[in-house]
């Protein structure tokens, strides 16, 4: 169980271009889920907290206007990069939270993002 | 803001030996988490460890909270091939939770 997918796991777009991506709780409700950014061979930086039904919360110096998430539904969150231009490139995770299953965080497998 | 680093950054190692990484964060923490990512994949949750100076154990692998809940670490006894990969610890003080900077592991058979 709790399982969570993310889709596209690659994308390689031009410059200028918005690429959405999904991420989805497969078996289980998550109010809460969350959006990563991995550059190669760092750490993963927390970019928002996505909340059902309501506006997402971002980390400082996150471009809300930027990067733009909605949370429709209690199985899926989708992250869209508007007018990607290449230091967007980067890996983009997402994890989930069972509602009533504690603090753990389930991760997606994450999407690869190349903008040419 | 909260800083979770973590030390060394890299570790190479021969099968067998042993292996440790040590995470620090530069606020108390509630709990702490570790995390196990393979090259190309994703972070993978290992262990959660709540209470001052718990230590819990799977397998080959120790984990350790500090009793002032700010540091944490990981050890491997006898490593294999199979362990590689990057170990992250992950702090939470608020809502959040905060990553470390991780150690990445090779193991040389």
């Amino acid at each position: 169980g709790a399982v969570v997918s993310q889709h596209p796991s690659w994308v390689i777009c031009k410059s200028g271009t918005s690429v959405k991506i999904e991420c989805r709780s497969l078996d289980f409700q998550a109010t809460t889920m969350f959006w990563y950014r991995q550059f190669p061979k760092q750490s993963l930086m927390l970019m928002a907290t996505s909340n059902e039904g309501s506006k997402a919360t971002y980390e400082q110096g996150v471009e809300k206007d930027k990067f733009l998430i909605n949370h429709a539904s209690l199985t899926l969150s989708t992250l869209t990069v508007t007018s990607a231009h290449p230091e967007d490139s980067s890996f983009y995770i997402c994890s989930a939270r069972l509602d009533f299953g504690g603090e753990t965080q389930y991760f997606g497998p994450g999407t690869r993002l190349l903008v040419l | 803001g909260q800083q979770v680093m973590q030390i060394p950054q890299y570790q190479h190692v021969q099968e067998g030996e042993d292996f440790t990484t040590y995470c620090n964060s530069s606020t108390t923490l509630s709990n702490i988490q570790w995390y196990k990512q393979r090259p190309g994949g994703h972070p993978v949750f290992l262990i959660q460890l709540v209470k001052s100076g718990e230590v819990k154990k799977q397998k080959r692998l120790t984990f350790q909270f500090g009793e002032a809940k700010k540091n944490s670490s990981l050890h491997i006894t006898a490593t294999q091939t199979t362990d590689v990969g990057t170990y992250f610890c992950a702090g939470r003080a608020t809502d959040k939770l905060i990553f470390g900077t991780g150690t990445r592991l090779q193991v040389f058979p």
